[in-house]
């Protein structure tokens, strides 16, 4: 069956610094990789969509990656700040019609 | 403009009961989507309506999950026979499509509690 993994340990980052985030997959070749933010009590929010025919995407402070071949997508935060603090989960489309399987999500503290 | 809504917020039932959670999806959008949170794990989907139709309802757990959408708008997702394991935070999306690709808009959540 297929996988998503999402570190499971919070992410404590200092202001200002650059956090990045794993989201590593198998057993499945997805056309496109979504990635939300999750604050408690609330739900997902869409921030960024990169599709397997694209390496690098980018949205004001957030980079994405796709690598199709290791099957992972990375996520940065730039400059973080102490807004940024929430979790952040990846998304893969199983079958086409935008059924989304989710990982865990991780949890990105930036710290003032 | 108003985002998806569901209602309630909260709600408390005991084992054994039935209950509806109800969605109110954005305006126009004709793809929705139930999925269900457990504490420390990401949404898992339930169900997805195009239109007033379930176009996959693959992720339903049993048949004591059921959900409409009549009108091809507000849809409601209906338990019978609630279990303990039924308490999850119950999330509700809306897209513009379910066809090709589009960002989808989640309403805040139901959390459920079955005592």
């Amino acid at each position: 069956s297929q996988k998503i993994e999402q570190n499971s340990e919070a992410l404590n980052i200092q202001e200002g610094k650059t956090a990045t985030l794993t989201c590593n997959y198998t057993n499945y070749s997805p056309a496109y990789l979504q990635w939300y933010r999750q604050d408690p009590g609330r739900g997902p929010v869409f921030l960024l969509l990169i599709r397997e025919n694209e390496k690098e995407k980018r949205k004001e402070r957030l980079k994405v990656t796709f690598d199709t071949t290791l099957k992972q997508s990375l996520f940065h935060i730039t400059a973080s700040q102490p807004a940024d603090s929430a979790t952040y989960l990846c998304a893969l489309d199983l079958y086409g019609n935008n059924r989304l399987a989710f990982g865990k999500g991780n949890q990105v503290v930036v710290i003032p | 403009g108003a985002g998806v809504s569901q209602t309630p917020s909260n709600k408390v039932t005991e084992k054994g009961k039935y209950v509806e959670l109800r969605c109110d999806p954005i305006s126009g959008h004709t793809a929705l989507y139930w999925y269900r949170q457990s504490l420390g794990q990401g949404p898992e989907f339930l169900i997805y309506f195009q239109g007033t139709g379930a176009a996959d309802d693959s992720g339903l757990p049993n048949d004591r999950f059921f959900a409409v959408r009549p009108e091809g708008s507000v849809s409601t997702l209906k338990i019978q026979r609630t279990e303990r394991g039924d308490s999850a935070v119950y999330l509700c999306a809306s897209s513009f499509s379910g066809g090709g690709i589009n960002e989808q808009f989640f309403g805040p959540g139901t959390r459920l509690t079955v005592l």
